[in-house]
Order: structure tokens, then C-alpha cells, then sequence
């Protein structure tokens, strides 16, 4: 079975500081690997996602992740954070063979201070 | 264009009475996603549909949770006899159901249960 894992629940970091979001993830078969943001009070929206290609995948805003099939990992990372990216960030995962659902890691708080 | 839209935003119901979530897809979009995100549990799919057929309800958490599409379009969620571990933010979902697309996340709605 599929699982995805955030190993930090929250993340506490200063404005224009660097930030890394840890995803690990686990799987038998090839995996289509995303990340959602949830900023307070709004759903959910697409950050980025890795079908397949370069492993090294950026967003409008910034952020960037990188698909380490060797590690089962697929890390965010923002080189300087703005007070404006504290939301809830969710690694997800799907089998890359199907349309079915999104399976979710338990989400890390990021929470940007001044 | 329009997103996805959820009603109502809000519901608050006593125990042992059943409620309706409904969710309106974005027009054009085949596939259709259900997800519960509440504490301590992250974000849990329950259902997928692929038009009107459900070939995945491998969420559902009891038999009092069932669901139904029609005309390929709208989608209601129904709780009977609810319980008080059934208060969560329910999610909808859609796609346009092509390999690695991105699901459109509707805004919620906020069950309650006192």
C-alpha cells in the first residue's frame, strides 16, 4: 500500500529565511507526486507536481521540489520565505497508472514570522 | 470559470440525524472526488467517481456513509444517523480524469455534530 509521510507537523522560520518541507513516501509501483497548499481560511490548491522527466520541479511562487526516486523523497524548499507562504502544505501521491485518488501525508504547518 | 463549489459551507446537526453535502464539479470534468480532512487524521479520501459509476469507495468509513452522482455532474454525500466522529471538513474534488492531472479542490463543507 501506498503511504506518504511528513515527518514535521510544524515549521516555524523567520521572513526571508530558507525553508525545506520534508515528504517521504512509500510505494511498489512508479508514482505521480504533488504538493497542495492550504492558506488559512481557503481550500486546497495545487503547488506543484512530478509525472515524470526532470526531477527538479518549481512553482510561480518560488518553491521548488525534487523527486529522489532513491530515497522516496520529494522535499519543498523555498530559498526565502515570505510572510505570505504561512499555510498548511500537503505532500500527495497517486499511482501513475490511473486516475484514482490522492493518498496524503498529514500536512506541515509552515508559519512565517516578521 | 467557475471552480468547485460545495454546499452548505457550514452545517451544524444533532447526533442521530442524517445530513447532505453536495458538491458541484467543475462543467467538463469526468472524475469526481470525496475527502474528509479532520484533526488528528489529515486528509482521507472516501469515494471516487469516474462519471456516474463509483469504482472506488474504498474510503467510506461505515455504511452509513454512501454517495451518488448524476448526469455526470453533481455529486451528494450522505450521512445517516450521524455520529459525533463524523464532524470534519469534507472535501470535493474533480478532474478531468487524464493520468497525473491535478484535482480542483472545492472550498469545504464544515460538519459539525453535536
Amino acid at each position: 500500500a501506498q503511504s506518504v509521510t511528513q515527518l514535521d507537523s510544524q515549521v516555524p522560520v523567520f521572513e526571508e529565511a530558507p525553508v525545506e518541507l520534508r515528504c517521504n513516501y512509500s510505494s511498489s509501483v512508479s508514482v505521480y507526486l504533488f504538493w497542495y497548499v492550504q492558506y488559512p481560511n481557503q481550500g486546497l490548491q495545487l503547488l506543484l507536481k512530478y509525472l515524470s522527466g526532470s526531477t527538479l520541479v518549481e512553482s510561480i511562487n518560488g518553491f521548488e521540489a525534487e523527486f529522489n526516486k532513491s530515497q522516496t523523497s520529494f522535499h519543498l524548499r523555498k530559498p526565502s520565505v515570505h510572510i505570505s507562504d504561512t499555510a498548511e502544505y500537503f505532500c500527495a501521491v497517486t499511482w501513475s497508472y490511473n486516475t484514482d485518488k490522492l493518498i496524503f501525508g498529514t500536512g506541515t504547518r509552515l508559519q512565517v514570522f516578521p | 470559470g467557475a471552480g468547485v463549489s460545495q454546499s452548505p459551507s457550514n452545517k451544524v446537526t444533532e447526533k442521530g440525524k442524517d445530513v447532505e453535502l453536495r458538491c458541484d464539479p467543475i462543467s467538463g470534468h469526468t472524475a469526481l472526488y470525496w475527502y474528509r480532512q479532520s484533526l488528528g487524521q489529515g486528509l482521507e479520501f472516501l469515494i471516487y467517481f469516474q462519471g456516474n459509476s463509483a469504482p472506488d469507495k474504498s474510503g467510506l468509513p461505515s455504511d452509513r456513509f454512501s454517495a451518488e452522482r448524476t448526469g455526470g455532474s453533481v455529486s451528494t454525500l450522505t450521512i445517516q444517523r450521524t455520529q459525533q466522529e463524523d464532524s470534519a471538513v469534507y472535501l470535493c474534488a474533480s478532474s478531468l480524469a487524464r493520468e497525473g492531472d491535478e484535482q480542483f479542490f472545492g472550498p469545504g463543507t464544515r460538519l459539525t455534530v453535536l
